[in-house]
């Protein structure tokens, strides 16, 4: 499976933008993009997809560079209840793969009032 | 509605002793999935269900390990004489769809927490 980077921690003050850099060098045409992220305490949550365009949902926007090597997902407006680890993830959608997710380190990001 | 709940949150074994957790999926949900997540590092996949039938135990780690589905909906991960090692976090998720299993999101539970003495 294709490997994600992604810093280890960033830090960001309340209601600022955030941009969260992934880079995915290996990256396979079959391959989509997708982002979790995990509250303390509590399991992984879904945050957005996407495979070749920019992608917007109510969460965040996902930034996807034109070779696809790596995004960037962002958080518009960053809030106290936003800090979580952040997973970026590939997920295989060829045949060979039963849809498992394959979670990095992930970033933790911290939000400062 | 109701999210994938997990039974019970904690729980704490004394080494040797066999212990199994619950996973109730979202209702309809075909694909199941068992993760493992140690303190500090991100979760791991353990095994998948696609309604009954587990299709995929590679992430298993030891033959002490065993999860079922038997009607394709709650499931039981067991594991047997538990170590301190198997000392973790285990998540369970469902997903909508087993066709498109690959890119379907996935909605996890709050997550057992096992301690082993």
């Amino acid at each position: 499976d294709a490997k994600t980077t992604q810093p280890n921690s960033m830090e960001s003050n309340e209601e600022e933008p955030v941009h969260l850099p992934c880079n995915h060098s290996t990256i396979s045409g079959t391959d989509y993009i997708h982002w979790y992220r995990q509250l303390p305490s509590q399991g992984p949550e879904y945050v957005i997809h996407g495979l070749t365009s920019n992608v917007n949902n109510r969460m965040a926007s996902l930034a996807i560079a034109e070779d696809r090597k790596s995004s960037t997902l962002i958080l518009h407006r960053a809030t106290l209840r936003d800090a979580a680890v952040y997973y970026c993830i590939l997920r295989d959608r060829g045949s060979g793969n039963t849809g498992k997710l394959i979670f990095g380190q992930g970033t933790t990001l911290q939000v400062k009032p | 509605g109701a999210g994938v709940s997990q039974s019970p949150r904690y729980k704490v074994a004394k080494r040797g002793q066999d212990v199994a957790l619950r996973c109730d999926p979202i209702s309809g949900h075909v694909s199941l999935f068992w993760y493992q997540q140690a303190l500090g590092q991100g979760p791991e996949f353990l095994t998948y269900f696609q309604n009954e039938a587990q299709l995929d135990k590679s992430g298993l780690p030891s033959d002490r390990f065993f999860a079922e589905r038997p009607e394709g909906s709650v499931s039981t991960l067991k594991i047997q004489r538990t170590q301190q090692e198997d000392s973790a976090v285990y998540l369970c998720a469902s997903s909508f769809s087993g066709a498109r299993v690959r890119i379907n999101e996935q909605f996890f539970g709050p997550g057992t927490r096992l301690t082993v003495l």
